[in-house]
């Protein structure tokens, strides 16, 4: 079945540092799909990527999916501590059906 | 609009019994709903893609006999878990696909429910 790499699995920071997670795939993508898991809680969707080279905004987050639509990104700027929780990028996962795979995940963690 | 509750939240059982969990979507129809199990500090796994009327696909590796899936209606689908053991115990959580109406489009993506934290003793 498909997988997609994800990187990397914790990261601190400082609260107000930028944070950036990836994730990369070796086959080409119909779409990516971000969500956020509070601790304790469920995945939250966030966006899904479609289109080659698209980038989205959404306040301090901007989601990129590559040109050759095999890897993409999440990029938070100044973070707070509001955004603490595990990010995962999710992929189709083949065989007709449209449930996904997902990536491992990155935690973040801001220390204030 | 779009959401999706479980039921329970948090179950535990002793080894042997079984456990169902049911997932509904509240306002609109799913035809599709997936089940996906999620272990501390891990990522989901699907387990089983649920459509409306018919049998459930299972992932490779997903027991079907153990883990019994029915999608009766389009808005509801139950797990249960049959004998469960303690390696069982994770946290199950599905989601739902259904053409969803937002304000001034549809949606076709999936929505998450609470998720269900099963411990089997």
């Amino acid at each position: 079945g498909q997988q997609v790499m994800q990187i990397p699995q914790y990261q601190h920071v400082q609260e107000g540092e930028d944070f950036t997670t990836y994730c990369n795939s070796s086959t080409t993508l119909s779409n990516i799909q971000w969500y956020k898991q509070r601790p304790g809680g469920h995945p939250v969707f966030l966006i899904q990527l479609v289109k080659s080279g698209e980038v989205k905004k959404q306040k301090r987050l901007t989601f990129q999916f590559g040109e050759a639509k095999k890897n993409s990104s999440l990029h938070i700027t100044a973070t707070q501590t509001t955004d603490v929780g595990t990010y995962f990028c999710a992929v189709p996962s083949g065989g007709g059906a449209d449930g996904l795979t997902f990536g491992k995940g990155t935690h973040l963690i801001i220390q204030p | 609009g779009a959401v999706v509750s479980q039921h329970p939240s948090r179950v535990i059982c002793k080894s042997g019994t079984s456990v169902k969990i049911e997932c509904r979507s509240l306002d609109f129809q799913a035809t599709t709903m997936f089940w996906y199990r999620q272990f501390p500090k891990k990522s989901l796994m699907l387990m089983a893609t649920s459509n409306e009327g018919s049998k459930a696909t299972y992932e490779q590796g997903v027991e079907k006999d153990k883990f019994l899936i029915n999608h009766a209606s389009l808005t509801l689908s139950t797990l249960t878990v049959t004998s469960a053991h303690p390696e069982d115990s994770s946290f199950y959580i599905c989601s739902a696909r259904g053409r969803v109406r937002l304000a001034g489009s549809h949606s076709y993506e999936q929505y998450f429910g609470p998720g269900t934290r099963l411990t089997v003793t």
